[in-house]
């Protein structure tokens, strides 16, 4: 069965520090990762994408991908308030003619002032 | 910007009765893709479209849900008739091939039903 697991949290930072949140996943062929964000009561909003091994880099935002270790995740710098949300690791399983994703349940992240 | 429209944004219905949403994707976008979200939850496929194919229905209770894109362009997921725990949001988003063959998924703001 195919699998994400995210870290529930909450997860608490203090403004400007780094918010880290990790992702793993089962099926060891799947190619394609993402980071979706999603505020209370809102719907998801891609914010990464990932497919080869190593660093990603948007603005404050760092993906990792290390397929090896089935773990791919989102680094957040200068964390600020209003990156306060639930943060879903999603993945493409392999297989062609298929590009439904499985989402983890989400990391929610608070940034404290 | 484009975006993925939905409607309505929210609908609270009784149990037994019917209700349907309607999505329109990102233009030019092949694929569909309708989710749903429980509180706490990722979102997990209903039923994806190419054009105006299933190509993945797996997931859908076929006894009480119903999609269609007859033109290959908007949907519509249906439910008839509603229970108490089908109370969730309901998620629309839209795919087509990145210059990697990436597909992002880029969704809707998505309706939250309520069962009463």
């Amino acid at each position: 069965q195919k699998e994400v697991e995210q870290n529930s949290g909450p997860l608490s930072v203090p403004e400007g520090a780094i918010a880290s949140l990790n992702c793993t996943y089962s099926d060891r062929g799947s190619q394609s990762f993402f980071w979706y964000r999603q505020y209370s009561g809102k719907s998801p909003e891609l914010i990464m994408s990932i497919y080869s091994n190593g660093d990603k880099e948007d603005g404050r935002f760092t993906a990792q991908l290390n397929k090896a270790s089935q773990y791919v995740s989102l680094l957040i710098r200068d964390s600020q308030p209003s990156d306060s949300a639930t943060y879903l690791c999603a993945v493409k399983p392999p297989g062609a003619g298929s590009y439904q994703l499985t989402f983890g349940k989400g990391t929610k992240l608070s940034v404290i002032p | 910007e484009a975006e993925v429209a939905q409607s309505p944004r929210y609908k609270i219905t009784e149990k037994s009765q019917a209700v349907a949403f309607w999505c329109d994707p990102i233009s030019g976008h092949a694929t569909l893709y309708w989710y749903r979200q429980i509180l706490g939850q990722g979102p997990e496929l209903l039923v994806q479209f190419q054009d105006e194919s299933v190509v993945d229905d797996s997931q859908l209770p076929k006894d009480r849900f119903s999609a269609e894109r007859l033109k290959g362009v908007d949907s519509t997921l249906k439910i008839q008739p509603a229970e108490l725990g089908d109370s969730a949001m309901y998620l629309c988003a839209s795919s087509t091939p990145g210059t990697s063959g990436s597909y992002e998924q880029y969704f809707g703001p998505g309706t939250r039903l309520t069962v009463t």
